[in-house]
C-alpha cells in the first residue's frame, strides 16, 4: 500500500494556465509539506501543515496556494503557471515535525 | 537563512572502491539527516543524527555528524552498483523555523560494476 500518494505523476501545461496537484497520506501523520526539487536536485520546503494548521510559509509566490481539507490530505493549486514553475513537487509527511519525512514519489511539472 | 553546502556534486567511482560524501554548514543544526533518492522516486530517509560527535552505522555506510552540530559526514566503504543514486543531507533547525528541513544540494554517485 502506499503510504504517501500524489497525482498527477506528470503534468504538462501551457504558461498561465492554473493547475493543482494532490496529496495523500495513509500513514496516520498530523504533519505534511510540499517541497520544490530544481534541475539541479535542489530541494527546498514551500509549505508545512500540522493538523491542517499552515506552520512553514517560505518565500514562495502568492501564486501557489496550500489547501488541507483533512490531515490526511494536502493539495497544492498554481495559478498563472510560469516557465520557472517548471520542476518535481514533493508531498511529504510526518507524525510530528520531528521526525522522519515520508516522501511521495513527485510531480514533474513541465510548463511550456 | 540556514544553508548547507555538500560536496562533491558528482561522484563516478568503480565497485569496491570507497567514499565520503560532506555536508558543511555555518550554522547549528538540532539534527541532521541524510537521505537517498533514486530516479523517478522521493528521497527515503537513512538515518538522523543528533548529538554532536555522533557516529551511526548502516551496514557498509558510516555517518558521523560533528562535534558542533555543523556538519556530518557519510562514508561508504566498498562501494556497489546498488548504491548509485542521489544523497541527500538535510538538517533540522529549531527555533521559530522548528522542524524545518534544510536539504543540502545533493550528491549525485554512480558506482560502475
Amino acid at each position: 500500500d502506499t503510504a504517501v500518494s500524489q497525482t498527477p505523476k506528470y503534468l504538462v501545461t501551457q504558461m498561465g494556465n492554473d493547475k493543482s496537484i494532490k496529496c495523500e497520506q495513509n500513514l496516520g501523520h498530523d504533519t505534511m509539506y510540499w517541497y520544490k526539487q530544481d534541475s539541479k536536485k535542489f530541494l527546498k520546503i514551500m509549505f508545512s501543515y500540522n493538523n491542517k494548521e499552515l506552520i512553514i510559509n517560505e518565500t514562495v509566490p502568492n501564486r501557489f496556494s496550500p489547501k488541507s481539507p483533512d490531515k490526511a490530505h494536502l493539495n497544492l493549486h498554481i495559478n498563472s503557471l510560469e516557465l520557472g514553475d517548471s520542476a518535481v513537487y514533493f508531498c511529504a509527511s510526518s507524525q510530528d515535525v520531528v521526525v522522519e519525512q515520508y516522501f511521495g514519489p513527485g510531480t514533474r511539472l513541465t510548463v511550456t | 537563512t540556514q544553508l548547507l553546502e555538500q560536496s562533491p556534486q558528482f561522484l563516478s567511482i568503480q565497485e569496491g572502491e570507497n567514499l565520503t560524501v560532506y555536508c558543511n554548514s555555518s550554522s547549528v543544526f538540532s539534527s541532521l539527516q541524510w537521505y537517498r533518492q533514486e530516479p523517478g522516486e522521493g528521497p527515503v530517509l537513512l538515518v538522523t543524527v543528533v548529538t554532536g560527535g555522533e557516529v551511526k552505522k548502516l551496514k557498509r555506510l558510516t555517518f558521523q555528524f560533528g562535534d558542533a552540530r555543523k556538519d556530518s559526514s557519510l562514508h561508504i566503504t566498498a562501494a556497489q552498483p546498488g548504491d548509485t543514486g542521489l544523497y541527500l543531507c538535510a538538517g533540522r533547525s529549531g527555533g521559530t523555523s522548528y522542524g524545518k528541513l534544510t536539504f543540502g544540494q545533493g550528491t549525485i554517485l554512480t558506482v560502475h560494476p
